[in-house]
């Protein structure tokens, strides 16, 4: 059964730091992993998907990874801002239709 | 273009009301989601919808819950005999075909039942 796991919980960091979140899964067998954002009250907003063939995928300040072999993905965010400030999840597809997602990381990003 | 919809925003019900949600998924998607997220919980995958084949609604929690999809478009979910543990967000997703494609979210239903 894959299951996907997000680390840390929570984040606290000031304006202009550069971070990485961490997602791990327990089953390498994956079509593709994506990293959604989640403002308070709102949808989830797609920011990168990384197919299973792809190591990285970059948007901006955004820049993730996928290691298939090892069940990790980060998604590394430079020069954080304020605006930053969201739950980000990640959420990995085994095949078919199901998505598994993680429980997220809250970011706090301080000015 | 327009994204995924979703609609009402919030619905407070009472308990052992019939609720019906609503989602208008990205023309042209033909692969659409529901999840159920809980207050402090992760997303759950309720049902999906490809095409006109038959849905797969393993992730439905009881079979108060429905859904159907009308015309490949609109998707309604139904929940009936609402309960106070059905309270949550309702998320509505779509994405092209297969879900190896990259999903996009509506902004969800808050359902309060008291």
């Amino acid at each position: 059964k894959q299951e996907v796991t997000q680390i840390p919980a929570a984040l606290s960091v000031p304006e202009g730091e550069n971070l990485v979140l961490n997602c791990s899964f327990t089953d390498s067998a994956i079509y593709n992993l994506q990293w959604f954002r989640q403002d308070p009250g709102k949808g989830l907003t797609s920011l990168l998907l990384i197919q299973s063939s792809q190591r990285e995928q970059t948007s901006g300040r955004l820049n993730a990874s996928l290691d298939k072999s090892s069940g990790r993905s980060t998604l590394y965010i430079a020069a954080s801002q304020p605006g930053d400030s969201a739950t980000y999840l990640c959420a990995v597809n085994t095949g078919g239709f199901k998505t598994i997602f993680g429980a997220g990381t809250r970011l706090f990003v301080k000015a | 273009g327009a994204g995924v919809s979703q609609s009402p925003s919030n619905k407070v019900t009472e308990k052992g009301k019939d609720v019906e949600l609503r989602c208008d998924p990205i023309s042209g998607h033909t692969a659409l989601y529901w999840y159920r997220q809980s207050l402090g919980q992760g997303l759950e995958f309720l049902i999906y919808f490809q095409g006109n084949s038959a849905p797969d609604k393993s992730g439905l929690p009881s079979d108060r819950f429905s859904a159907e999809r009308t015309g490949g478009s609109v998707s309604t979910l139904t929940i009936q005999r609402t309960q106070q543990e059905d309270s949550a967000v309702y998320l509505c997703a779509s994405s092209l075909a297969r879900s190896y494609h990259e999903q996009f979210f509506g902004p969800g239903t808050r359902l309060t039942v008291l």
